[in-house]
């Protein structure tokens, strides 16, 4: 049973980098079919997904436009796990931040979520 | 990006009633549309995917039809632990995307 433990700290300054690890057990970041995602929520935009890593034979990454200048996801595989970097937040980047697992080409639902992280972001 | 408009926002429903929920896509995405319940303070979780296939472990009063842009999830006999927010996703092409999301009351 695949499982997903997410780390990282609640409060982020602003203008600062948000930075958040997920942690996976009973599968392998570097699966040749899942794929590892980040999504946001919050009251006011609701769920938005904001990017993913996933390996193909090399690492492959997709980042939502609306963060595509300030978000880094990667994997290491040495600890079977993946992060999220956030650079720049402000005030909206304030939300519950889940890592979630995919099945890539076919099973391309998310079966699998972390328990999720509030981030807020204040000086 | 594709958009996803659910309705209604909010249903108050009593136990054993039929809840129907619908999903409206912005443009056709076959059937690559997933349904997920969320309980106030835990993480979403899946309940039918492609539109029409239980998750395993789902209840069997949980079920979803359509395809092209018009989707439904029902859920038959209400429980009261049905009580939450269920949204659909679209995997379509990304980004992938969300609805805003239904909440259902249990009176």
């Amino acid at each position: 049973q695949v499982q997903l433990q997410q780390s990282g700290p609640g409060l982020v300054e602003p203008s600062q980098t948000l930075s958040l690890t997920c942690d996976i057990s009973g599968d392998s970041v570097s699966s040749n079919s899942a794929a590892w995602n980040w999504i946001r929520q919050s009251p006011s935009r609701g769920l938005e997904w904001l990017g993913r890593t996933y390996y193909r034979s090399k690492w492959y990454n997709d980042y939502a436009v609306f963060v595509k200048s300030r978000i880094t996801i990667n994997p290491d595989t040495s600890k079977n796990q993946f992060s999220l970097q956030l650079n720049s937040v402000t005030p909206e980047d304030t939300a519950v931040y889940y890592c979630a697992r995919d099945g890539g080409v076919g099973a391309l639902y998310f079966d699998c979520w972390g328990q999720g992280t509030l981030v807020t972001v204040s000086s | 990006d594709i958009v996803l408009t659910q309705s209604p926002d909010f249903r108050s429903v009593t136990p054993k009633e039929k809840v129907t929920i619908t999903c409206r896509a912005s443009q056709s995405i076959g059937s690559s549309l997933h349904w997920y319940q969320q309980k106030p303070d835990q993480s979403p979780t899946l309940l039918i995917k492609y539109a029409s296939q239980s998750f395993s472990g789902v209840p069997s009063r949980f079920s979803g039809s359509g395809s092209g842009t018009d989707f439904t999830l029902t859920i038959n006999s209400l429980e009261a632990e049905d009580a939450a927010t269920y949204y659909c996703h679209q995997s379509s092409t990304l980004p992938w995307t969300f609805g805003q999301g239904t909440k259902v009351e249990i009176k």
